[in-house]
This record gives C-alpha cells, structure tokens and sequence, in this order.
C-alpha cells in the first residue's frame, strides 16, 4: 500500500495567491482528515470527512480556508486569499472504521511544507 | 531573538538503554490511544495501539502500558537505538473519530 498521498511537498508562494493541497487517502479508508502542524500551536485539527461528507470544519482557521472530497480517493484544501500566518505543515490522514464499528488507526501522509512569503 | 513556540518535554538516552515516555490523558470516555513517531520533516508515523479493554500490549521493541484508573500511558522502547530519536505523540479518542494529541515528547538517542 502506498499510504496516504500528498502533493505538493513543498509550497512557495507571495500573499494573496491561491493554494491548493491535494490528499489522496489510504484505499478503502472512510475517514479523511486535514491537520496544520506549527512550532506554535502543533497540530490542529482543520477539517474531517466521512464517507467523503465533511462532518466537522470547525478547525477551520476562517473563509479563506475550504476543503471539499468528490470522491473516496481524493480531497483538497484550498486557501485563497493566503496569508504569511498561513505558513505551516499540512498533513492528511485517513482511517477506516472496523467491523465492529470500532474507529482504526489514522494514518498520517508526508505534509505539505507550504511557505507563503 | 528568542524563539516562541511549544516547548516539548525532552528525555536523552544513551544507545542500547531502555526508553519510557510517558502521557496522560483527560477524557475518561477515551477507549483508544495510539502512539505516533514524527521524525523531523516527516509525518507522524503510527507505532502501536492499545484499547481500552487491555492494560498492556508488545511490538517490536516498543511496548504500551495504559492505566485507566490514573489515565496514563507509556511508551517503552527497549535497546533504544539512534533512529528511534524523533518527537513521540500520544493520541486518544473514543466515540468521537477526533484524535486528541498530547504534547509530544522530543527523544534524543546518544551514539
């Protein structure tokens, strides 16, 4: 299995541009999740999906951030306007739910490393 | 200038020494916990996992120990060695999918 699938790796961009980070989960997992990794706050919790459903976008910071999964293999997370305060580690994560209803482990993608200057 | 940021617990070992890093956790409704390794720019990478219904559970040179009844839990590493060095989470949820990450535990292994 290849694991959860990032792209880019590495973002450089100037304030004001548009951002796109692409995801493509772990086969025949039903969760997807968005996380933002800083030095000052750690990770945080964007935005999470289910069966390609978002279920809860509270983490998300505020309108400039969106996400959207048209379908089970694949999911974005788009910043537009960003800002230099956007500079973090983007990751993905993808988990299945277990036979007995159980949530499984969430497993975590390489990140984005985007850098907004 | 000084820097601002998380200040993570830190635990230096010598190679071939054992390993304990230790989490506790808050919400007695938790019923799974997992420990992950983040290496430094990678992602955080599973390890192992222990369900609420047992106390203890083995995987290649790492063990987890989860007291209820305190709501702590450890990571074991035996024969700690160089590449084991890496930041260590601990995660916890329940009913809710919504891990809760504790605040990570930067192990440094010694040659």
């Amino acid at each position: 299995d290849a694991g959860v699938i990032q792209s880019p790796r590495h973002e450089v961009t100037e304030m004001g541009q548009e951002v796109t980070l692409r995801c493509k989960p772990i086969s025949g997992h039903d969760y997807l999740f968005w996380y933002r990794q800083t030095m000052m706050r750690g990770l945080e919790l964007l935005i999470y999906f289910n069966n390609n459903v978002p279920i809860d976008d509270s983490g998300m910071p505020e309108d400039r951030f969106s996400a959207k999964m048209p379908n089970a293999s694949f999911s974005t997370l788009k910043i537009q306007p960003s800002e230099p305060r956007d500079s973090a580690v983007y990751f993905c994560a993808s988990s299945s739910t277990s036979g007995f209803g159980y949530q499984e482990t969430q497993y975590f993608g390489p990140g984005t490393r985007l850098l907004v200057l | 200038g000084e820097s601002v940021g998380l200040h993570l617990p830190t635990l230096s070992v010598q190679e071939g020494d054992n390993s304990i890093i230790n989490c506790a956790y808050s919400n007695s409704a938790s019923d799974y916990f997992i420990w992950y390794k983040q290496e430094s720019g990678k992602g955080p990478q599973f390890i192992i996992d222990i369900r609420s219904n047992m106390d203890k559970r083995q995987g290649q040179r790492v063990t987890v120990l989860l007291n209820k009844t305190v709501k702590h839990l450890s990571l074991q590493i035996a024969a700690t060695q160089p590449g084991d060095s890496a930041v260590y989470f601990c995660a916890e949820n329940g009913p809710d999918p919504r891990l809760t990450f504790g605040e990570g535990t930067q192990l440094t292994v010694n040659p």
